[in-house]
C-alpha cells in the first residue's frame, strides 16, 4: 500500500522568499506523483505532476518539483513567493498497475506569505 | 463546460437524518471519486467507481452508499447521518488512465448537529 508524508504542516514564508514544501513517499512500486493546491473555500487544482522522464517538473507559476527515486521523496520549490500563492498544498500518488485506482493524499501544507 | 459540479453547497443535518450530496462532470470522464476533507487529515477516499455500474469501497466508507448508474452523475448517499459526518465532500473524476489527473468539484460543506 502507498502512503504520503507531507513534513510540515503549516509553512510561514516572506513574500520574495524561495520555499520548499516537502513530501515522501512509500510505495512498492512505480508510482505517479502529483502536487495540488488548494485556495481558501475552492476544490482542488492539480499544480504539477510526474510520469516518467526528466526527474524536474515545473509548473506555468514558477513552481517546480523533484523526483528522487532513492530518497522516495518529491519536494515542493518556489525561488520567489508572492501573496497569491498562500493556499495548502498537497502531495498525492497514484501508483502503477491492474486494479489500482487510488489516488493518496498527504495531509496537506498550509503555505502562508507574510507582506 | 461546466466540470464538475456538486450541490448542495452547505448543508445542515440532524442526527439520523439521510441526504444524498449530489456530483455531475460533463467530461466524459470514466473514473470518480468522492473525498472527506477533515483539518489535519487532508483527503480520504470513501468510495470510487471506474464506469457506470461498477463502485468500490475506499479508505472510509462506513456510513456513505454509492450508485453510477450514468456515466456524468455519482452521487454519495448518507443512511443516518452522524456527528463524525461533519466534514467537507469533495467529488472528484478523471479519464480512466491513472496517470490522468483528477479534475474536482467545489465541495459540500455538511454539518451534523
Amino acid at each position: 500500500a502507498q502512503s504520503v508524508t507531507q513534513l510540515d504542516s503549516q509553512v510561514p514564508v516572506f513574500e520574495e522568499a524561495p520555499v520548499e514544501l516537502r513530501c515522501n513517499y512509500s510505495s512498492s512500486v512505480s508510482v505517479y506523483l502529483f502536487w495540488y493546491v488548494q485556495y481558501p473555500n475552492q476544490g482542488l487544482q492539480l499544480l504539477l505532476k510526474y510520469l516518467s522522464g526528466s526527474t524536474l517538473v515545473e509548473s506555468i507559476n514558477g513552481f517546480e518539483a523533484e523526483f528522487n527515486k532513492s530518497q522516495t521523496s518529491f519536494h515542493l520549490r518556489k525561488p520567489s513567493v508572492h501573496i497569491s500563492d498562500t493556499a495548502e498544498y498537497f502531495c498525492a500518488v497514484n501508483t502503477l498497475g491492474a486494479g489500482s485506482y487510488q489516488l493518496t493524499f498527504g495531509k496537506g501544507t498550509k503555505l502562508s506569505v507574510i507582506p | 463546460n461546466a466540470g464538475v459540479t456538486q450541490t448542495p453547497k452547505f448543508q445542515v443535518l440532524k442526527t439520523g437524518q439521510s441526504m444524498t450530496l449530489q456530483c455531475a462532470q460533463d467530461m466524459n470522464h470514466e473514473y470518480m471519486s468522492w473525498y472527506r476533507q477533515d483539518p489535519g487529515m487532508g483527503l480520504r477516499l470513501i468510495h470510487y467507481s471506474v464506469g457506470a455500474g461498477i463502485t468500490d469501497q475506499g479508505e472510509v466508507p462506513n456510513g456513505y452508499n454509492v450508485s453510477r448508474s450514468t456515466t456524468e452523475d455519482f452521487p454519495l448517499r448518507l443512511l443516518s447521518a452522524a456527528p463524525s459526518q461533519t466534514s467537507v465532500y469533495f467529488c472528484a473524476s478523471r479519464p480512466g488512465q491513472p496517470d490522468s489527473p483528477l479534475h474536482f468539484g467545489n465541495g459540500t460543506r455538511l454539518t451534523v448537529t
